[in-house]
């Protein structure tokens, strides 16, 4: 069985620091890691993968997050935070062929406050 | 950019009535995903769908729901008899089966009255 802990419901932060967005997850397989956004009446968008390769995967806007095997954790880091970045992040499991179902932790809440 | 779009975006229904859900994944792709968001719960998977059949399905996905891709483009998930616990927000994905990358429609927000 699959699934993913993000330790914080909600986080805030002010524009230009730095942003932590906390993710464990539990699998019985070799798991694919994901983050995806989601903006206020978006859709879900993926911002970073992890299917194996390097361990630090980087995404878009400037994200990136780190697999760490022995810490069964994938947290998700931005150097710098801009107001643009507000919105509801999730950590995603699946096992790791590439079209197997998504399961998605309960999300993070992010306000960046200028 | 290719987009999966979803309709309506809002529905508002009686308990006891059918709805379908519509989307329109990315037309090269081949896998077709649905997932629900009751409010204040996490996303969960409901059915996956590739080569017009069902691939896999969740718990949530009784006798009362159904999936079709009834001409090529349209991927639509239809609740036969709604109940209240049917509110939620309903999420469609596609992707092409090479890459892992899920690609998601904006939702449609189902409420049972």
């Amino acid at each position: 069985a699959q699934s993913v802990t993000q330790l914080d419901s909600h986080v805030s932060v002010s524009e230009g620091t730095p942003v932590l967005l906390r993710c464990n997850y539990s699998s019985s397989y070799s798991p694919s890691l994901f983050w995806y956004v989601q903006h206020p009446n978006k859709g879900l968008q993926l911002l970073l993968k992890y299917t194996s390769a390097a361990t630090l995967v980087k995404g878009i806007n400037g994200f990136e997050a780190e697999f760490k095997k022995s810490e069964t954790s994938f947290h998700l880091t931005k150097p710098s935070a801009h107001m643009s970045d507000a919105a509801e992040y999730f950590c995603v499991v699946s096992r790791s062929y590439n079209t197997d179902k998504l399961i998605f932790g309960t999300g993070t809440r992010l306000q960046v406050f200028p | 950019e290719p987009e999966v779009t979803q309709t309506p975006s809002h529905q508002v229904t009686q308990m006891g009535q059918e709805v379908i859900l519509r989307c329109v994944p990315i037309s090269n792709h081949l896998y077709f995903y649905w997932y629900r968001q009751i409010l204040g719960q996490k996303v969960e998977f409901l059915v996956s769908f590739y080569n017009n059949e069902i691939s896999e399905k969740s718990e949530i996905f009784d006798d009362q729901f159904s999936v079709e891709r009834p001409d090529g483009s349209n991927f639509t998930l239809k609740i036969r008899s709604t109940k209240l616990e049917d509110s939620a927000m309903y999420f469609c994905a596609s992707l092409t089966g090479t890459s892992s990358e899920a690609f998601f429609g904006q939702g449609t927000r189902l409420t049972v009255v």
